[in-house]
């Protein structure tokens, strides 16, 4: 079946700095990615839709200069969360659609000290 | 705007047990349906989609358009069904699709 592989799974970093997470389609080609947020015990917030070879669509109330995407080829979206603030905390999720039904990473818990 | 709701946060049932995960939506037009499920530890999985009309897993939904929603059902719980789960609604087609979630239903089986 059609596979997303995400990294890092976990990452803590200091308040200030950035942090880049990247999602792969492994087997399958995706020219849409989505990037999710997840806080504790609730449902997942669409942030931002990732389209290859053009800019990311954000959702509203997402500052896309703080959450810079880059879908450069068919298969690697990264989201790079920019100085990072304790605020930023969070799991983040993305996905990758394949056919007619979205695939998910892993997911990505950042913690920001 | 689209939405999707779920009720129950969190539903407990013993195993063998029917069990129904509640699921309603709101959109004019043609809705594309899903349910997620994510194990304890584990990244986020299609169960099924209404367009397949499938039965994963033992569970089933149906799509009724007249009360706008698409309930998950399985007539006999497992211990192992314990998760969580999701409805999702997708829409537009292309760089506009949009997979919009629940709030998700937290299912225990209990032995």
């Amino acid at each position: 079946g059609a596979v997303v592989s995400q990294h890092p799974s976990w990452v803590i970093c200091k308040s200030g700095t950035s942090v880049k997470i990247e999602c792969r389609s492994l087997d399958f080609q995706a020219t849409t990615m989505f990037w999710y947020r997840q806080f504790p015990k609730q449902s997942l917030m669409l942030m931002a839709t990732s389209n290859e070879g053009s800019k990311a669509t954000y959702e509203q109330g997402v500052e896309k200069d703080k959450f810079l995407i880059n879908h450069a080829s068919l298969t690697l979206s990264t989201l790079t969360v920019t100085s990072a603030h304790p605020e930023d905390s969070s799991f983040y999720i993305c996905s990758a659609r394949g056919g007619t039904a979205l695939h998910f990473g892993n997911g990505t818990r950042l913690t920001v000290t | 705007a689209q939405r999707v709701t779920q009720p129950e946060k969190l539903l407990s049932v013993f195993k063998g047990a029917p069990v129904e995960l509640k699921c309603n939506y709101s959109y004019s037009g043609s809705p594309e349906l899903f349910w997620y499920v994510q194990y304890s530890r584990q990244r986020l999985q299609l169960l099924l989609r209404h367009i397949s009309r499938e039965s994963i897993k033992g569970f089933t939904a149906d799509l009724n358009k007249g009360e706008t929603s698409f309930h998950l059902k399985k007539p006999f719980a497992q211990e192992e069904d314990s998760a969580m789960y999701y409805c999702a609604l997708g829409l537009g087609g292309g760089s506009n699709y949009k997979l919009t979630f629940g709030k998700g239903t937290l299912l225990t089986v209990n032995p």
